[in-house]
């Protein structure tokens, strides 16, 4: 029963490297999203797709990109990493978009990643 | 614009204190309404919902009551354990196209 799995666990970059973050649903879930969080800002939403095929912005897109290559798949890409892009970031799925009553939210445990 | 705004923590109890972490929030329309917790180095976990005035959500031992005429949808349980510790976050969603989340509370519960 894996639900939202997400590699890497952990990852340190330089300044300027690029990488691309992975998530996996496996509970045939529509909608999936990416969340940064960060010490006293809570979550806050980088990208979503409302279902297979599509992708919209988030409260803070800018520096990233995403590719929704499947119903299962997210992934999350930094082309060019800078620190203030260190942070714990979370990838999570739901039945249908907006995290409504009978949609919440399933999440994966998270990458933390540091860019020095 | 929506918002969530929740008590700041970190809020430190004894074993089998009362706990209430305050949420209320700024939204047009009557989304649903949750609380998520996350447990040290996992991700968040729906805890409990509400979706409409008056719907009292519990799991756990944990209940929250969505009172519309305060916006708020605070958090409470009679007596924690120490096993409870860990970040709450409320939250809603709905209409909006995507959930929105408080900055979350931390609650350490001492032995």
């Amino acid at each position: 029963n894996a639900g939202v799995t997400q590699t890497p666990k952990f990852q340190v970059l330089k300044t300027g490297q690029s990488m691309t973050l992975q998530c996996a649903q496996d509970m045939n879930h529509n909608s999936m999203y990416w969340y940064r969080q960060d010490p006293g800002m809570g979550l806050r939403l980088i990208y979503y797709s409302a279902s297979e095929g599509t992708t919209d912005k988030g409260e803070v897109p800018n520096g990233y990109n995403v590719s929704r290559l499947n119903k299962r798949e997210f992934s999350l890409r930094l082309e060019s990493a800078a620190p203030s892009q260190t942070s714990v970031y979370f990838c999570a799925s739901s039945e249908e978009i907006g995290g409504t009553y009978n949609s919440p939210l399933h999440f994966g445990n998270g990458t933390r990643l540091t860019v020095t | 614009g929506d918002s969530v705004t929740q008590m700041e923590g970190p809020v430190t109890l004894s074993e089998e204190a009362f706990l209430t972490i305050n949420c209320t929030y700024t939204a047009t329309g009557y989304p649903s309404l949750f609380w998520y917790v996350q447990y040290p180095g996992e991700g968040l976990q729906l805890l409990l919902k509400a979706t409409k005035a008056d719907d009292k959500g519990s799991n756990k031992g944990f209940e929250a009551t969505y009172r519309k005429e305060t916006t708020s949808f605070h958090l409470e349980k009679g007596s924690v354990q120490v096993s409870d510790s860990a970040v709450y976050f409320c939250g809603y969603g709905g209409a909006t196209n995507k959930l929105i989340f408080g900055t979350g509370t931390l609650l350490a519960v001492q032995p």
